[in-house]
């Protein structure tokens, strides 16, 4: 996990509130993303960056919302628009986006009372 | 279905023995990469293969690719309790700018 972080480990939010995940890596990577797993499920891209200022919607970023107003943070807000908020939320780094080494933060743990 | 699909789910063996798990992908890529993922924790990057590369060694992991048949399969000699974990293989292609991960294998070591 070393080099990027992530807050709070586990997280409770009642139905309806907006809540943040943090991310942060101290590697100087340009690019950054977000993942989510369910279960006994693979990885699936929410969001994803390549550069400072810049960011695109990965495959389901619906219910989600980002920014990267520095290079070493890319905080995640999962929106009351997010059905099934419940999952394991995965932050990861890369050199640059066509870099293909992504280097993983621990990991937050996302409950919907 | 989706990219980078591995095979089996879940695979128990008991230790000492070899693991071998299979990747299957759909679309061209540039590299395949092989992670590591203990339970409830981030993924660990374990090795990456190029396109134009066939079989690839590190420490006890042995990595092979077969484009023609799009495939790969990660094998971890001489097993180890600690090797239980989940593990994923990732396909990047350039043009996409992004890795897609499959559903991963659960491998589980018995001492």
């Amino acid at each position: 996990d070393g080099g990027i972080t992530q807050s709070p480990k586990y997280l409770f939010r009642k139905e309806g509130q907006n809540v943040t995940l943090s991310c942060e890596q101290n590697l100087n990577h340009d690019a950054m993303y977000w993942y989510r797993q369910d279960p006994g499920q693979g990885l699936r891209l929410i969001y994803y960056s390549q550069i400072v200022n810049d960011f695109q919607k990965g495959d389901i970023a619906e219910g989600y919302s980002v920014s990267r107003e520095k290079k070493e943070s890319f905080p995640l807000t999962v929106t009351s628009a997010q059905k099934n908020p419940t999952a394991f939320y995965l932050c990861a780094s890369s050199i640059t986006y066509d870099t293909d080494t992504q280097y993983f933060g621990p990991g937050t743990r996302l409950t919907v009372l | 279905s989706q990219q980078g699909e591995e095979d089996p789910q879940a695979l128990s063996i008991q230790e000492g023995e070899n693991a071998t798990m299979n990747c299957s992908y759909k679309t061209s890529i540039n590299n395949l990469q092989w992670y590591r993922q203990n339970s409830g924790r981030g993924l660990v990057h374990l090795i990456l293969i190029r396109s134009n590369e066939r079989e690839k060694h590190s420490g006890r992991l042995r990595v092979t690719l077969d484009t023609s048949k799009k495939s790969s399969s990660l094998l971890i000699t001489a097993s180890r309790a600690a090797d239980t974990a989940s593990y994923f293989c990732a396909t990047f292609n350039t043009n996409a700018g992004k890795s897609t991960f499959g559903d991963g294998t659960t491998l589980t070591v018995k001492p």
